[in-house]
């Protein structure tokens, strides 16, 4: 069965402090992974990895997938309040076309 | 900036009752999604469908929800009856998908519904 895990639940951190979210993936068929951030609404796109090793970044947010080692990261650096959300992880599969959801990673940055 | 657009917004409802959500994709976005995310949760997946076509339903409740996407462009998710469980966010999101290729997904603001 397909699944996405994501690591830690929930994280605590200060102002200026660097996270890491982490994102594992088993499935079949993968095409690309994607990161969302979620605060109390919908989710909002922040990127998407179709290839190992390419960093891509915006801003104080960067992410990387390794698909040898099946998972991902999130980094953000010098964290901020406006920070504090539900990051939401996703893999793509081809063939049936549908996106497998993590649980997320709560962040909360504290002032 | 084109938005997926969702109505209602906010909705509560008794159980037993039948409630209706209404998505509006990106103009030409071919792929549409319906999820279902409880709180604490990641969306789950209930309905994808292709232009008119319904690709997976595999996780929809067919016994009291039903989905359809009569033109291939806005869609309507319906539960009959309602029930206490079904209390959540109803998240709708689009992708060009399709021969295009394009797998970004961009959601809507999401309906919250409260069974009571």
């Amino acid at each position: 069965e397909d699944k996405v895990v994501q690591s830690p639940l929930s994280l605590v951190v200060h102002e200026g402090d660097t996270v890491t979210l982490n994102c594992s993936y088993e499935v079949t068929n993968f095409r690309s992974l994607l990161w969302y951030k979620q605060e109390k609404k919908a989710p909002t796109f922040l990127f998407m990895l179709t290839s190992s090793g390419i960093e891509k970044k915006s801003g104080r947010l960067s992410s990387i997938l390794d698909k040898k080692e099946l998972f991902s990261i999130l980094n953000i650096t010098a964290t901020q309040t406006g920070d504090s959300a539900v990051y939401l992880c996703a893999v793509f599969t081809s063939g049936t076309y549908k996106y497998i959801f993590g649980t997320g990673t709560r962040l909360k940055v504290l002032a | 900036e084109a938005e997926v657009a969702q109505s209602p917004r906010y909705k509560i409802t008794e159980k037993s009752q039948a409630v209706a959500f209404w998505c509006d994709p990106i103009s030409g976005h071919a792929t549409l999604y319906w999820y279902r995310q409880i709180l604490g949760q990641g969306p789950e997946l209930l309905v994808q469908f292709q232009d008119e076509s319904v690709v997976d339903d595999s996780q929809l409740p067919k016994d009291r929800f039903s989905a359809e996407r009569l033109k291939g462009v806005d869609s309507t998710l319906k539960i009959q009856p309602a029930e206490l469980g079904d209390s959540a966010m109803y998240l709708c999101a689009s992708s060009l998908g399709g021969v295009v290729g394009s797998y970004e997904q961009y959601f809507g603001p999401g309906t919250r519904l409260t069974v009571t």
